[in-house]
C-alpha cells in the first residue's frame, strides 16, 4: 500500500495477557520506529530499526517490551504480562530519509 | 540530549485570524525540525520541516515555521486559520550531528481549537 499500515486498530486485552501490534512500512523505507501515545501524553519513543544494524531499544520501558523487524520490512512489537498502564496508542513511523510517515496507530486498553 | 518543549497545551484563535503554535529545542548539535499534525482518530501527518537553508519554510495547507537559531525556536504559523486546522500539532526534533540515533524527539502537543 501506500502508506504505513497497522494492525489491528484496536485491541482490548485482559491484564496479563501478551499482545503483538504489526506494523507494515512503506515499502523500501529502511527505517522504522515504534512509538507509544498516552492519554494526556506526548509521544515516548520505544524503540528504531535501520536496516541491518542492531535496533536502538532505548526507549523500551521494561523488559515485558520487544520488538522485532523481519527481512527488514514488517515489525512486530510484542508486549507480555500487559499492565494496565501500557493502555494507549502505540504509532509506527517509517522513513527514507528523515521524516517520518506514521500509521494510524494500534488503541491498546488493558482492563 | 536533545528535547522540545511546546509551552502551551492549547491555542484558541478565531476562524481568519493568523495563528502561532510555539516550540522551541535543544540539542548538541544542529537540528532537524519538523512539525506533524494529528486529527482526530487518524494517525499523525508530516506538515514540514526544517533541515537547512532558508528560515522560512512552507508547507502543507497554507502551514509555514521560522527557525530562529538564537532562540532555539521553531514556531509554526498561519496567516489566517480554518475550524478545520484544529488538531493536534507535534514539534519534533533531531539532532543532525548524532549519527548514531535517529529518533525524533517530540514536544507534549500542543491543540489548536479554531472557533468559528
Amino acid at each position: 500500500g501506500a502508506g504505513v499500515s497497522q494492525s489491528p486498530s484496536n485491541k482490548v486485552t485482559e491484564k496479563g495477557k501478551d499482545v503483538e501490534l504489526r506494523c507494515d512500512p512503506i515499502s523500501g523505507h529502511t527505517a522504522l520506529y515504534w512509538y507509544r501515545q498516552s492519554l494526556g501524553q506526548g509521544l515516548e519513543f520505544l524503540i528504531y530499526f535501520q536496516g541491518n544494524s542492531a535496533p536502538d531499544k532505548s526507549g523500551l520501558p521494561s523488559d515485558r517490551f520487544s520488538a522485532e523487524r523481519t527481512g527488514g520490512s514488517v515489525s512486530t512489537l510484542t508486549i507480555q504480562r500487559t499492565q494496565q498502564e501500557d493502555s494507549a496508542v502505540y504509532l509506527c513511523a517509517s522513513s527514507l530519509d528523515r521524516a517520518g510517515t506514521f500509521g494510524s496507530g494500534t488503541r491498546l486498553t488493558v482492563v | 540530549a536533545q528535547s522540545v518543549a511546546q509551552p502551551e497545551d492549547q491555542v484558541n484563535v478565531a476562524e481568519g485570524n493568523p495563528l502561532t503554535v510555539k516550540c522551541t529545542y535543544s540539542v548538541s548539535g544542529n537540528p532537524y525540525l519538523f512539525w506533524y499534525v494529528q486529527y482526530p482518530n487518524r494517525g499523525l501527518q508530516f506538515l514540514l520541516k526544517y533541515i537547512t537553508g532558508d528560515n522560512l519554510v512552507k508547507g502543507s495547507y497554507g502551514f509555514e515555521a521560522e527557525f530562529n537559531k538564537s532562540q532555539t525556536s521553531f514556531h509554526l504559523k498561519k496567516p489566517s486559520a480554518l475550524v478545520s486546522d484544529s488538531a493536534l500539532y507535534f514539534c519534533a526534533v533531531r539532532d543532525m550531528n548524532n549519527n548514531a540515533g535517529n529518533m525524533l524527539t517530540f514536544g507534549g502537543g500542543t491543540r489548536l481549537m479554531v472557533k468559528p
